[in-house]
């Protein structure tokens, strides 16, 4: 069974802070997909980033980056030089390959930014 | 391609009371997820669809809850009898088979949130 676990619950810093949003997850598959989402106030969850199980390159947008360590199962998220509008849940998520493609979410971390 | 739009937005209903929500997914979409959320929670499976078929329904999908995809275009999820547990957020989401879709390829709506009082 798929399990995504984000140990924190709530993450407060202040505006031009580094923060990294921590995601450890579960599978039996060896061929998996994982996600990042965001989810502003508004409540639509908007996609970020999905990373194959089989490509361990780390990955940078901007200011966002993404750390996949498979010896650990862990897909860490880091917003670098953090900004107001970041402020959001943000969700990991998984789906093994095959089967139902359903995914997985964790039970998110809300990121405050203060200015 | 509008995304994914689910309606009403919010939805205040009296317990006991029906309700449906409807979502229209991406046209070329031929898979349609119904997720919920409760505060403080990440999305929760529901129930999905590909095309017009129903292929997998979680346990938290009681029997007063029923989904529907016909013709394999919008979705509806209907709540029988209403019960103060079921606020909660639903969002659905849609998805294409095709490899190299974006972000192979889950895409999110808005969300309907129900209140029951």
């Amino acid at each position: 069974a798929q399990k995504v676990t984000q140990a924190q619950t709530e993450i407060s810093v202040v505006e031009k802070e580094d923060v990294t949003l921590d995601c450890v997850y579960e599978t039996r598959d060896t061929t998996y997909y994982l996600f990042w989402y965001k989810q502003p106030p508004s409540g639509e969850l908007v996609f970020l980033i999905r990373r194959n199980s089989f490509d361990e390159q780390n990955e940078i947008s901007g200011r966002y980056s993404w750390n996949f360590q498979k010896s650990t199962s862990s897909f860490n998220f880091t917003i670098t030089a953090s900004q107001v509008v970041d402020s959001a849940v943000y969700f990991c998520a998984l789906r093994e390959s095959g089967g139902s493609y359903i995914p997985t979410f964790g039970r998110g971390t809300s990121l405050i930014v203060h200015p | 391609d509008t995304g994914v739009s689910q309606d009403p937005r919010h939805k205040i209903t009296k317990r006991g009371q029906n309700v449906t929500f409807r979502c229209d997914p991406i046209s070329e979409h031929n898979r349609l997820y119904w997720y919920r959320q409760t505060l403080g929670q990440g999305p929760e499976f529901l129930t999905y669809f590909q095309n017009e078929a129903q292929l997998e329904k979680s346990r938290l999908l009681s029997d007063r809850f029923s989904a529907e995809r016909p013709k394999g275009s919008f979705s509806t999820l209907e709540i029988q009898r209403t019960e103060q547990g079921d606020s909660a957020m639903y969002l659905c989401a849609s998805s294409s088979l095709l490899q190299g879709g974006s972000n192979y390829g889950y895409t999110f709506g808005s969300g309907t949130r129900l209140t029951v009082v």
